[in-house]
C-alpha cells in the first residue's frame, strides 16, 4: 500500500489480557515510531526503531509495554496485562532516516474494559 | 511537564477569513517545528514545518511564523475554507541528537471549525 497501515483498527479487551497491535510502514522507510493519544491529549512518543533496533524506548510507560520490528518492516506493539489507563489510540509512523516529518497510520483504538 | 502547549482547545472562523492557531514551547533545544492536521478516524497528516534558523515559512494558504525569543509559533491559514475544519497539532523536535529526527513532542491540539 501507499501509506502506513495498522491493524486492527479497533480493539476491545478485558483488563488483564494481553494485546498485540501491528504496523506496516511505508516501503523503504527505515525509521518507525509508535505514539499514543489518550482522550483529550496530544500525541505521546513511545518508541523509535531504526531498522530492527530500538535506540530510543524512553516513552514506554511501563515494562508491560514492549515492541519489536522484524525485517526492517513490520512492527508489533505488545501490551501485557492491560489496564484501563492503557485505553488510547495507538499510532504508528514511518519515515526515511533523516526526515523529521513522519507519515502516520490511521491508528488502533484500544479500549480496555 | 508539557513542553509544547496549544492553549486554545478550539477556534471558530468564517469561511474566507484568516485562521490563526498558536503554539508555545518551553524547551530551548527544539530546533524544528511542525504542524499536523488530523481528521476524525485518520492519522495526522503533515502540513508545514519551519526550522529554527528561519522565522517564516509559507506554502500556499498556510504560513508558519516562529518567534524564538518568545518560544512561540503560529499557523496562519488564509483564506480559510470549510475543508480546513480539523484538529491541528503543533509539534517540535530536537533532532534526537541526530538519531531520531521524527521523535516529536506534540501539543494537545486545536479544533478548527470553518463555517461556510
Amino acid at each position: 500500500g501507499a501509506g502506513v497501515s495498522q491493524s486492527p483498527s479497533n480493539k476491545v479487551t478485558e483488563k488483564g489480557k494481553d494485546v498485540e497491535l501491528r504496523c506496516d510502514p511505508i516501503s523503504g522507510h527505515t525509521a518507525l515510531y509508535w505514539y499514543r493519544q489518550s482522550l483529550g491529549q496530544g500525541l505521546e512518543f513511545l518508541i523509535y526503531f531504526q531498522g530492527n533496533s530500538a535506540p530510543d524506548k524512553s516513552g514506554l510507560p511501563s515494562d508491560r509495554f514492549s515492541a519489536e520490528r522484524t525485517g526492517g518492516s513490520v512492527s508489533t506493539l505488545t501490551i501485557q496485562r492491560t489496564q484501563q489507563e492503557d485505553s488510547a489510540v495507538y499510532l504508528c509512523a514511518s519515515s526515511l532516516y533523516v526526515d523529521p516529518a513522519p507519515f502516520f497510520g490511521p491508528g488502533t483504538r484500544l479500549t480496555v474494559l | 511537564d508539557q513542553q509544547v502547549k496549544q492553549n486554545s482547545p478550539s477556534l471558530s472562523v468564517q469561511e474566507g477569513r484568516i485562521s490563526i492557531l498558536n503554539c508555545d514551547y518551553t524547551n530551548s533545544m527544539f530546533d524544528y517545528f511542525l504542524w499536523y492536521k488530523k481528521y476524525p478516524a485518520e492519522g495526522p497528516t503533515f502540513l508545514i514545518s519551519i526550522s529554527s534558523i528561519k522565522d517564516k515559512n509559507e506554502d500556499g494558504r498556510f504560513t508558519v511564523f516562529l518567534n524564538k525569543s518568545a518560544k512561540h509559533l503560529s499557523l496562519h491559514i488564509v483564506p480559510s475554507q470549510p475543508g480546513d475544519s480539523a484538529v491541528y497539532f503543533c509539534a517540535a523536535s530536537d533532532g534526537g541528537g541526530g538519531t531520531s529526527y521524527g521523535k516529536l513532542t506534540f501539543g494537545q491540539g486545536t479544533i478548527l471549525t470553518v463555517h461556510p
